[in-house]
């Protein structure tokens, strides 16, 4: 899978929106970029995935850029549980299923 | 929501020890699970996949005789650290796809075991 560059940290404050970056300039037209975050001494749970075009779920948004050599993840209105590691990671349907994390984004959410 | 369930949550024991770690899936059919290693500070590093009935397929550098994984049904994955040492001390968590989804659907993960070896 192609590889993923993510800031190794950001802050932000309670109640306001947040924006996690992810460039992946290497992306390949059949890599769908995927975004899991992790708890401190929990498994990870995914938040939000896509291919060309913005997604929304209940948790988050996905921005996609047009050339789709980065994105963005947003979180409308931080809270102190969304303190995570979050992971963005690219995944080729025709390389299998498993997931390649890299070291991801530590959030921390200060009130 | 799709629930993995991974037990024990943690376990100490004294070097030497085979250590079992259960992971199950609760409300759907697993065809296909993923265990992980985590050392503290760093990210998750894919051990091994197993599907079920057929053997797993370990990732390089990953000994199969020292890590005895099964998955003998659809809601079922075990496995085992044989004879282990202080330096096989990690967080191991499992994860596991939904047979009955897409292939591109999220995998879900148990929330994890931490191991210690004394």
């Amino acid at each position: 899978d192609a590889k993923t560059t993510q800031p190794n940290s950001m802050e932000s404050n309670e109640e306001e929106p947040v924006h996690l970056p992810c460039n992946h300039s290497t992306i390949s037209g059949t890599d769908y970029i995927h975004w899991y975050r992790q708890l401190p001494s929990q498994g990870p749970e995914y938040v939000i995935h896509g291919l060309t075009s913005n997604v929304n779920n209940r948790m988050a948004s996905l921005a996609i850029a047009e050339d789709r050599k980065s994105s963005t993840l947003i979180l409308h209105r931080a809270t102190l549980r969304d303190a995570a590691v979050y992971y963005c990671i690219l995944r080729d349907l025709n390389s299998g299923y498993a997931l390649n994390f890299g070291k991801g984004t530590s959030l921390l959410v200060t009130p | 929501g799709a629930v993995v369930s991974q037990h024990p949550s943690w376990v100490i024991c004294k070097s030497g020890t085979s250590v079992k770690i259960e992971c199950r899936s609760l409300d759907f059919q697993a065809t296909t699970m993923f265990w992980y290693r985590q050392f503290p500070k760093q990210s998750l590093m894919l051990m091994a996949t197993s599907n079920e009935g057929s053997k797993a397929t370990y990732e390089q550098g990953v000994e199969k005789d020292k890590f005895l994984i099964n998955h003998a049904s659809l809601t079922l994955s075990t496995l085992t650290v044989t004879s282990a040492h202080p330096e096989d001390s990690s967080f191991y968590i499992c994860s596991a796809r939904d047979g009955g989804q897409g292939n591109n659907q999220p995998q879900h993960f148990g929330d994890g075991t931490r191991l210690s070896i004394l």
